[in-house]
């Protein structure tokens, strides 16, 4: 149980494109789910939390409106990277919880999108 | 400034041998630390989680020590086999729900 999946699994796009992500949790719902980005031999670095039905909270320093995040289900939430420069390549992880905070909740990973833009 | 601090070099070790990976942490008081496993071009695998109040955690091969007052973590594998080659991160749980990660640590066993 508590499967997490990604697509795509990877992308490679023209810089100006947008690139959407998704993130399912395939057989739990998820009231709570992370969006990370991990560069070459770097750490995760949490770009924004999202909880099902409301806006995302962007973590200091990330451009809400470059990084458009939707969490419309308990069992999907996308990231939209808008109008994508080289920069922006980058491994993408998503992760999702089963309840929205307070205690300790285990978070489950997804297998991660790498997107490339030329 | 918060800062977790995980061996930045590769570790290398003998299958057999016990490989010890340290997590070293400033300015945090965390509730939870957690360890994960990552393979290269894939998502965190989590391995074990021990609270505050916890001095150990043991599952199967894996010990995980959890040290407050030297706010530092160990991650011990016992018996190490090549399939556990991978990096190893450490996180910490900031306010409620809040994970932050350590860079990892590289470990390769070598048969």
């Amino acid at each position: 149980g508590a499967v997490v999946s990604q697509h795509p699994s990877w992308v490679i796009c023209k810089s100006g494109t947008s690139v959407k992500i998704e993130c399912r949790s395939l057989d739990f719902q998820a009231t709570t789910m992370f969006w990370y980005r991990q560069f070459p031999k770097q750490s995760l670095m949490l770009m924004a939390t999202s909880n099902e039905g409301s806006k995302a909270t962007y973590e200091q320093g990330v451009e809400k409106d470059k990084f458009l995040i939707n969490h419309a289900s308990l069992t999907l939430s996308t990231l939209t990277v808008t109008s994508a420069h080289p920069e922006d390549s980058s491994f993408y992880i998503c992760s999702a919880s089963r309840t929205s905070g307070g205690t300790y909740n285990e978070q489950f990973f997804g297998p991660g999108t790498r997107l490339t833009v030329l | 400034s918060q800062k977790i601090e995980q061996n930045s070099e590769a570790l290398n070790i003998q299958e057999g041998k016990t490989a010890t990976l340290t997590c070293n942490y400033t300015n945090y008081s965390p509730a939870y630390l957690q360890w994960y496993r990552q393979d290269p071009g894939r998502g965190p695998v989590f391995l074990l989680l021990i609270r505050e109040n916890e001095k150990e955690k043991r599952k199967e091969r894996l010990k995980v020590t959890f040290d407050t007052t030297l706010k530092q973590s160990l991650f011990h594998i016992t018996a190490s086999q090549p399939a556990d080659s991978a990096t190893y991160l450490c996180a910490l749980l900031s306010g409620t729900y809040k994970y932050i990660f350590g860079t990892g640590t590289r470990l390769k066993v070598l048969a």
